[in-house]
């Protein structure tokens, strides 16, 4: 069985430029969060998608976006990117989503490092 | 606040040495769930274990085991018999209702074992 898939997994943009980021969850998951991951601010949520509508979102600027697919495939896209936007941006899948019957486990990729100079 | 403490940066040990990681949460939800991942090199978070808040019962998986005390809040982790491959970043996580997939990760504890 495949794991969570992230595409890239190592890119570098410069201040200004905006990014987009792939996350294809293992098959039959139809959640999928994201987390941003830097040694200042540890791991932090950014958002959660299920059945293609966001459910929750963390503490992030609007630049920081995402989607769903209706195949559950998810993207996070961040514009006008800032120096303190370098990270590892990790993906999560997990079978449902997370508000109802209590937490799942969610399973990570291997996530997708940005740099920005 | 932190909602998830690990107050161990670093713990380096030698083979063979049992070690506990220290997890201490903050939440006012009376449901909710704690979660222990790994994190080696590769980035990959690892899943360990899941406990809910009604849930004080111990658990002991091979090497490892975790004690949840809610009187403390705590929810500590102890591998015994430490090896190589258990070296790797060990997270802590809290997750509580209704957003049970919003995690809240602890800083982590980087556990350097050496032969």
């Amino acid at each position: 069985k495949a794991g969570v898939t992230q595409t890239p997994r190592y890119l570098i943009k410069t201040r200004g430029q905006q990014v987009t980021l792939s996350c294809s969850p293992i098959s039959g998951h139809r959640s999928v969060s994201w987390y941003q991951q830097t040694p200042g601010q540890g791991l932090q949520f950014l958002f959660e998608y299920f059945s293609e509508t966001q459910r929750n979102k963390g503490n992030f600027p609007g630049r920081f976006s995402g989607r769903q697919f209706s195949n559950s495939r998810s993207e996070m896209n961040v514009s006008t990117l800032e120096l303190g936007d370098s990270a590892l941006y990790l993906c999560a899948s997990s079978l449902v989503g997370g508000s109802s019957s209590g937490a799942n486990v969610l399973t990570f990729g291997a996530g997708s490092r940005l740099t920005v100079l | 606040a932190q909602k998830v403490t690990q107050a161990q940066t670093e713990i380096s040990v030698v083979e063979k040495e049992d070690v506990t990681l220290d997890c201490v949460y903050e939440t006012r939800d009376t449901t909710y769930y704690l979660f222990w991942y790994k994190q080696p090199p590769s980035g990959e978070l690892v899943f360990l274990i899941r406990r809910n808040s009604f849930d004080e019962q111990n658990e002991i998986s091979g090497r490892y085991s975790w004690n949840f005390q809610k009187s403390t809040s705590s929810f500590n982790f102890t591998i015994t018999a430490s090896q190589v491959v258990d070296s790797a970043v060990y997270f802590c996580a809290l997750s509580e209702a209704p957003a049970f997939n919003k995690f809240y990760f602890g800083s982590g504890t980087k556990l350097n074992v050496k032969p």
